[in-house]
């Protein structure tokens, strides 16, 4: 199994800041890497897949990159509705979750 | 709209078994999969499985393997996952969602989540 390792595994910032959360994968996975935000309660929501392609209806704040083993999720200019629980999935083979990073206000 | 609307709350005695369902509608069951994805109290998200309806392929991850099934009903577009054995780390939100035959095979669309409390 590929698994995911995310970092950090939480995070404070602010309102405006930009944010990075890193995941990186144990074998190597092109860019089958996908990104999910969940808010406390909620369901959670896909971000980006691909690695980098913004789903439909997603701010342009976001934006991931990565390819191979390491990937990025940034968030340009945190707003408050940002604050929540981000994770990877990838998807080469049998899926898996990173740990998930979850993003405080500061 | 897609929707994936899931049955309700169970709540299961240790050793007991337990079928979850997630009705599909707004879009054609045939071209998509649905996978399961549990979620433990203050936990992160675990996949369990998942059926390409598109293809017939089911896949579980190997720590379930041999307590989970998936299955579905075509013509109800309904998934169901039959769990045995259930102890109280099953203890979750279960959650359905679709993904597309696309390749990076993303989870689009989630149902609404059922709680499994099991408990003596």
């Amino acid at each position: 199994d590929i698994q995911l390792t995310q970092s950090p595994s939480s995070l404070s910032a602010s309102v405006g800041d930009r944010v990075i959360i890193t995941c990186r994968a144990s074998l190597p996975i092109n860019r089958f890497l996908n990104w999910y935000q969940q808010k406390p309660g909620k369901v959670p929501q896909v971000l980006i897949f691909g690695a980098s392609t913004l789903q439909s209806g997603v701010p342009t704040r976001f934006s991931g990159s990565g390819s191979g083993t390491d990937f990025t999720l940034t968030i340009d200019g945190l707003q408050p509705e940002d604050f929540a629980s981000y994770f990877c999935q990838h998807s080469h083979g049998p899926p898996n979750f990173g740990q998930g990073t979850k993003l405080e206000i500061k | 709209q897609v929707h994936l609307v899931q049955s309700g709350a169970e709540l299961k005695t240790p050793g007991a078994s337990v079928r979850l369902s997630c009705k599909a509608s707004g879009y054609i069951f045939l071209t998509s999969g649905i996978t399961w994805v549990r979620q433990a109290p203050g936990q992160g998200l675990e996949w369990m499985g998942w059926f390409s309806a598109f293809n017939g392929d089911i896949k579980y991850a190997p720590k379930f393997e041999g307590r989970v099934s998936l299955s579905s009903d075509t013509s109800a577009n309904t998934a169901y996952l039959d769990l045995r054995g259930l102890t109280s780390d099953d203890t979750a939100i279960y959650y359905c969602a679709r993904y597309e035959n696309t390749g990076y095979y993303y989870f689009d669309y989630w149902g609404q989540g059922t709680l499994l409390t099991v408990s003596s």
